[in-house]
């Protein structure tokens, strides 16, 4: 079962924030949060491996309520470079990091 | 990070035709590989399990004789769209990982178009 992002897509405006929430049907052991540029590769952003853990860089972050099973991928000051497509990522079954289901996507496009 | 590479990068075939997509994990060794496809707008699709010296394995829905998977060396897997159609125009996309390593490293990607 792909997990379910919202919102499907978001426009921004340099320096505003937002937020990107991941949702499972089924138990979530590990989220991970990529980036697609168009026509390119997905790019890693950072994986969150328990729940209730938050992790960033810059300034990008991240929380996982597993309880909740439940992912959000937090953007602020966003850059024109944030632009893009994020997928979350949750392994299928509890076998290892390796075979990831994707989320649908939400497209972010931040403009000057 | 780890380096996977792949190739070609851009395909266009005419119909009924094979093409042959390579996956190369270029400084470690990867028991196992990952194909998956990409349509316009759509996220990505996990197609098949490639694993070294044995059987791919498939998800639901993936034809196995019309995409077929060799892993021959812990470096190379590839995939082969036989008998292709323009249904089958797509971005496909190769991911490895590197020993225990949480983190999914990939592949450029390679656009195939049947026309």
């Amino acid at each position: 079962q792909q997990p379910v992002q919202s919102p499907q897509a978001v426009i921004l405006r340099e320096g505003e924030d937002a937020v990107i929430n991941c949702s499972s049907s089924k138990a979530l052991y590990s989220v991970h949060w990529y980036r697609q540029k168009h026509g390119e590769a997905p790019v890693f952003l950072m994986i969150l491996l328990k729940g209730g853990e938050q992790k960033g860089h810059d300034k990008i972050s991240a929380s996982f309520n597993e309880k909740k099973q439940q992912s959000s991928l937090y953007l602020t000051a966003s850059q024109l470079s944030y632009s893009g497509t994020y997928f979350c990522g949750t392994p299928r079954g509890n076998t290892g990091f390796q075979k990831l289901v994707f989320g649908t996507g939400t497209r972010l496009l931040v403009s000057p | 990070g780890a380096v996977v590479s792949q190739h070609p990068s851009r395909v266009i075939c005419k119909s009924g035709t094979s093409v042959k997509i390579e996956c190369r994990s270029l400084d470690f060794q990867a028991t196992t590989m990952f194909w998956y496809r990409q349509f316009p707008k759509q996220s990505l699709m996990l197609m098949a399990t490639s694993n070294e010296g044995s059987k791919a394995t498939y998800e639901q829905g993936v034809e196995k004789d019309k995409f077929l998977i060799n892993h021959a060396s812990l470096t190379l897997s590839t995939l082969t769209v036989t008998s292709a159609h323009p249904e089958d125009s797509s971005f496909y996309i190769c991911s490895a990982t590197v020993g225990r390593s949480t983190e999914a490293f990939f592949g450029q990607g390679t656009r195939l178009t049947v026309v």
